[in-house]
């Protein structure tokens, strides 16, 4: 019973270098998300995946690119990091029944940006 | 599009009394409302949902009203525990959105 799974738990980068962000789920869930979460702000969705093969600019996209690998995974990938982008990092995937889309989270990535 | 507002960062309660907290929404389109909690380090977890059809539902000590003409919903903690201390997301739910969209949260302090 894994759930949502993401990787690494905890990175620190140097600005300017690069490094992806893994998530999968073994639930067969069709969508998923990546949000970002900063004091005061909440969960903010930067990217989500419908299903399999698609992708879509949520409120925060600037900085990152995502890839949908298969049903199971979905991984952020920030090109060039800036101490702006520091932050923990949710991915999730959803599922639609009796209590409304309900999403499944992973633990979170705490990226740290110098 | 649907915003949904938490306008309360933090609540802080005594043990065993009645804690409430508060959602506001725009847009009166929606399925569900759910609601979640969050434990530092972890990630959110579901806790309850109640439907656009209904007004109120009810598992154990977790209530969550609904208030469509004023857009409003609450989730009440009775009695309140010091494990119910986390942060307090609402999220909306749409057919056809695959958007979702909380809540800034609230933080609850339950003090012993």
């Amino acid at each position: 019973n894994a759930g949502v799974t993401q990787t690494p738990k905890f990175q620190v980068l140097k600005t300017g270098q690069s490094m992806t962000l893994q998530c999968a789920q073994d639930m067969n869930h069709n969508s998923m998300y990546w949000y970002r979460q900063d004091p005061g702000m909440g969960l903010r969705l930067i990217y989500y995946s419908a299903s399999e093969g698609t992708t879509d600019k949520g409120e925060v996209p600037n900085g990152y690119n995502v890839s949908r690998l298969n049903k199971r995974e979905f991984s952020l990938r920030l090109e060039s990091a800036a101490p702006s982008q520091t932050s923990v990092y949710f991915c999730a995937s959803t599922v639609e029944g009796g209590r409304g889309t309900e999403a499944f989270f992973g633990q979170g990535t705490r990226l740290t940006v110098v | 599009d649907q915003q949904v507002k938490q306008n309360s960062p933090s609540l802080s309660v005594q043990e065993g009394r009645i804690s409430i907290l508060n959602c506001d929404y725009t847009n009166s389109m929606f399925d569900y409302f759910l609601w979640y909690k969050k434990y530092p380090a972890e990630g959110p977890t579901f806790l309850i949902s109640i439907s656009s059809i209904k007004d109120k539902n009810e598992d154990g000590r977790f209530t969550v009203f609904l208030n469509k003409s004023a857009k409003h919903l609450s989730l009440h903690i009775v009695p309140s525990q010091p494990g119910d201390s986390a942060v307090y997301f609402c999220q909306y739910s749409g057919a056809g959105s695959y958007q979702l969209t909380f809540g800034k949260g609230t933080k609850l302090s339950v003090i012993p």
